[in-house]
């Protein structure tokens, strides 16, 4: 596509439950990042991946969220046992190697009530 | 990581230029500035970015002090839609793990 996709748009869940989140990166992007934006916050980052390697792992909140990517291409981010504290809305970029602008996706908004 | 400083928030004149402080006193030799702006709700958009050379492009300038421990946005002729949290972020290491931070809320005014 044009441009990073990511999908739902928005998600709703029940606290206690599990989500995924999907990035589909611009094609021939090497490099994919996710990150998370609370309400009026600056962004956070939580992973990087280089191809389907994540060399960085060190902003992931806590062992209740993970992420892969494969054939170098889409990546899933996944909240297990969602609390309300992960509500946010969690953003996926991509560039094509590290040293170049990064082109970010819409984001999906995440609500756990 | 070096870190960056911005002002919370700055008022300019439609039609006006607006110049948007980014102070970086702890930017190593290899490390680019880079600028991005986030309008309400939408994912954060790549304006400019540059080493230690003054930068133009269509959106915007960028000017690097010397010592490239400060450096300015530029936008020349601010518009509403200009209206938006500009991010300054120094890149190290791998990929854009530096933190954006709170950046600068630019209102635009008529």
């Amino acid at each position: 596509g044009a441009g990073v996709s990511q999908s739902p748009s928005n998600k709703v869940t029940e606290k206690g439950k599990d989500v995924e989140l999907r990035c589909d990166p611009i094609s021939g992007h090497t490099a994919l990042y996710w990150y998370r934006q609370r309400l009026g916050q600056g962004l956070e980052f939580l992973i990087y991946f280089q191809g389907n390697s994540a060399p960085d792992k060190s902003g992931l909140p806590s062992d209740r969220f993970s992420a892969e990517r494969t054939g170098e291409s889409v990546s899933t981010l996944t909240i297990q046992r969602t609390q309300q504290e992960d509500s946010a809305v969690y953003l996926c970029a991509s560039s094509t190697q590290e040293n170049t602008e990064a082109f970010f996706g819409q984001g999906t908004r995440l609500t756990v009530v | 990581d070096a870190k960056t400083t911005q002002p919370t928030s700055m008022d300019c004149a439609e039609g006006r230029a607006a110049n948007l402080p980014c102070n970086h006193s702890t930017i190593s030799g290899n490390e680019y500035v880079y600028w991005y702006r986030q309008i309400h709700s939408q994912g954060p958009q790549y304006i400019i970015h540059g080493l230690k050379n003054n930068e133009t492009n269509e959106m915007a300038s960028l000017i690097i002090t010397e010592d490239r421990k400060s450096s300015t946005l530029i936008l020349p002729h601010a518009t509403l839609r200009d209206t938006a949290v500009y991010y300054c972020i120094v890149r190290v290491g791998y990929g854009f793990k530096t933190i954006f931070g709170a950046g600068t809320r630019l209102f635009v005014k008529a």
